[in-house]
């Protein structure tokens, strides 16, 4: 099987503009979340969708959203950028999404927002 | 409230030699414990898993971990350390009562010495 996917790799943006990343997870997984990883803070939820909803979000401003779609690729957006969002960016799928299933993540997006 | 702690920042080894990373966690029901492994510039990689039963669990590439419920620990641990091992290695922790997401500790970079 094809592992996940996440797209773009790396991106450079400007602050006050948005952007939207991409993740296909594995084939039959329908649990996709998405964390953000820097080295201050290390890794932190962002949130998880399962079935195309919403089923848990993390500590987050509203200025990050995300969406997954019926074929459960998943979107996440951020909205006027600020410094402090450069970070990797990691998707990780799971095949039923319960909690004693392991993960399985992307090689990240690197964002860099100057 | 789940809470996964990894003590040291650094571990530091020479090839050949065993290795242990260690971890301890909080939750309020049972447990669900993983490691994940991160090399430079990648996602995370599972290496094992505990969700019930022995106490010993075998994962990837040699690594195993010993799940301790009075300590509240689940440390992992290899034999024989091999310099390719070199990278960065999580713990994360899922209340098995609670929220499907998982917390991870801030990771345990470790270095093998040839």
């Amino acid at each position: 099987k094809a592992g996940v996917t996440q797209t773009p790799r790396y991106l450079i943006k400007t602050r006050g503009q948005q952007v939207t990343l991409s993740c296909s997870p594995i084939s039959g997984h329908r649990s996709v979340s998405w964390y953000q990883q820097t080295p201050g803070q290390g890794l932190q939820f962002l949130f998880e969708y399962f079935s195309e909803t919403q089923r848990n979000k993390g500590n987050f401003p509203g200025r990050f959203s995300g969406r997954q779609f019926s074929n459960s690729r998943s979107e996440m957006n951020v909205s006027t950028l600020e410094l402090g969002d450069s970070a990797l960016y990691l998707c990780a799928s799971s095949s039923a999404g319960e909690g004693y299933n392991e993960q399985f993540f992307g090689p990240g997006t690197r964002l860099t927002v100057l | 409230a789940q809470s996964v702690a990894q003590p040291e920042d650094q571990v530091n080894v020479a090839e050949g030699n065993p290795l242990t990373v260690k971890c301890t966690y909080s939750v309020s029901g049972n447990p669900y414990l993983f490691w994940y492994v991160q090399y430079p510039n990648r996602g995370l990689q599972f290496l094992l898993k505990y969700i019930t039963g022995d106490n010993l669990v075998k994962g990837s590439y040699g690594f195993e971990a010993e799940f301790n419920k009075s300590q509240t620990s689940f440390h992992l641990k290899k034999p024989s350390a091999l310099v390719s091992d070199s990278a960065l290695y999580f713990c994360a922790v899922r209340d098995s009562g609670g929220s499907y997401i998982p917390t991870f500790g801030r990771g345990t970079s470790l270095i093998v010495h040839p």
